[in-house]
């Protein structure tokens, strides 16, 4: 079974700083990689996926993320942090037909 | 709003009880997939149902079960219930299985007591 780690249950950054999220993957073979966003009482919220074309991914409200197959990594990052960006983030990876999620990390925005 | 819709938002039932959730996916999806979110075990995978049929297992209990309609609703039927079966339990749907982008719904609230 695959396995997702997420680095860092809470995350807390200031306003205007850099948002960096981290998850590595377990995989023999090259996966789909995604990151949601889920805000409270909601449902998750697709941000961004790797589906092996460029390994520099841009997504939605001025995230992106890198892949990273040497480091089995696929970590999320945004260079300015804003108050709305305040919610829990999921790496998940597809293989073999299923989606396995990390744990999550709750970003807190400080103003 | 991701298109996907849930019912019931919240439900309260005692344990050995049976409920069924509903999910309706995004117009033009063929896809549904369930999962679990707890604080304990994080969000788990159950299943996928393309187009009418399972189409991939996770960790779905004996208890629970699930099917998708001719209409692509789906429901999952979870039966014996415990006080560990309290969770969020999402539906979300995509175009078909090889598409990845999946659209959640807002989730069932399950409380079991």
């Amino acid at each position: 079974a695959q396995s997702v780690t997420q680095l860092g249950s809470h995350v807390s950054v200031s306003e205007g700083a850099l948002v960096l999220l981290r998850c590595n993957y377990s995989s023999s073979v090259p996966p789909y990689l995604f990151w949601y966003v889920q805000y409270p009482n909601q449902g998750l919220q697709l941000l961004l996926k790797y589906t092996s074309a460029a390994t520099l991914v841009k997504g939605i409200n001025g995230f992106e993320a890198e892949f990273k197959k040497s480091e089995t990594s696929f970590h999320l990052a945004k260079p300015s942090a804003h108050m709305s960006d305040a919610a829990e983030y999921f790496c998940a990876v597809y293989s073999f037909n299923k989606f396995y999620f990390g744990s999550g990390t709750k970003l807190n925005v400080k103003p | 709003d991701s298109g996907v819709t849930q019912t019931p938002k919240h439900l309260i039932t005692a344990t050995g009880q049976r409920v069924t959730l509903r999910c309706s996916p995004r117009s033009g999806d063929l896809s549904v997939y369930w999962y679990q979110q707890s604080l304990d075990q994080g969000l788990q995978f159950l299943i996928q149902y393309y187009n009418g049929e399972e189409r991939a297992k996770g960790n779905i209990l004996e208890r629970f079960s699930a099917q998708q309609f001719p209409d692509l609703h789906s429901e999952l039927n979870l039966s014996s219930l415990e006080l560990g079966d309290s969770a969020l339990y999402f539906c979300a749907s995509s175009v078909s299985p090889s598409s990845y982008e999946q659209y959640f719904g807002p989730g069932t609230r399950l409380t079991v007591t």
